[in-house]
């Protein structure tokens, strides 16, 4: 069954600490994987999309790396803000048709001054 | 350029009656994708069209269907609303093109669709 699993379901940090959020999925074939931050009330933007042959992509503080053989991604922030208070959610694509998109249930994250 | 455009951004609507929702893709995208979210499930995939044809569908019943017109406009409909449709349905556009695995997708601010 296809399945994208996130943990933790949420997370507390202090500002200016780094965090390191995980997805672990069981999709395939796989095509490519996403994070995105969804602001609450707001639709999600994307931080990154890696394919199969990418290992690492990273975006300002965020970095996701990408392990392929063993089906883990992890989103690590780095010297977090309080604008990240945020749900991050991993995606992956792929599955039997084409361009399937199956869904982590997120990470809800809160940075406290 | 403007974003993905969703409206109405609030319905209230009561369960057995149909609803309409529109989504504006961002000018030049003409992939157009639907989602639906809610506190329970998360986000699951609805369908995605790409100039006028649905491209892919999720596992929702036929109860929701969708279209998109020349323009790249999209719409989503609900028949016989249940209590469990309440949720945030999301769209987001794209400049896919077909056969392409690899795109940004830019989402809209999403409508709110309470069912009594």
């Amino acid at each position: 069954k296809n399945q994208v699993e996130q943990s933790p379901q949420s997370l507390i940090i202090l500002e200016g600490k780094n965090c390191t959020l995980q997805c672990n999925y069981t999709v395939s074939p796989f095509s490519n994987l996403r994070w995105y931050k969804q602001d609450t009330g707001r639709g999600p933007v994307s931080l990154t999309i890696m394919t199969f042959s990418e290992n690492t992509k990273s975006n300002g503080r965020y970095t996701a790396t990408l392990d392929a053989d063993t089906k883990q991604s992890s989103l690590h922030i780095t010297a977090s803000q309080l604008s990240d208070s945020a749900s991050y959610i991993c995606v992956v694509s792929g599955g039997s048709g084409t361009y399937k998109y199956i869904f982590g249930t997120g990470t809800r994250l809160k940075v406290l001054a | 350029k403007a974003g993905v455009t969703q409206t109405p951004r609030y319905l209230i609507k009561t369960r057995g009656q149909q609803v309409t929702l529109s989504c504006s893709p961002i000018s030049g995208h003409r992939s157009v994708s639907w989602y639906q979210q809610t506190p329970g499930q998360g986000l699951q995939f609805l369908f995605e069209y790409f100039s006028e044809t649905q491209r892919n569908k999720g596992n929702f019943p036929g109860r929701f269907s969708g279209r998109q017109f020349s323009n790249s406009r999209s719409e989503m409909n609900v028949s016989t609303l249940e209590l469990g449709d309440s949720a945030l349905y999301l769209c987001a556009s794209s400049l896919s093109t077909s056969g392409r695995p690899y795109y940004e997708q830019y989402f809209g601010p999403g409508t709110r669709l309470t069912v009594t």
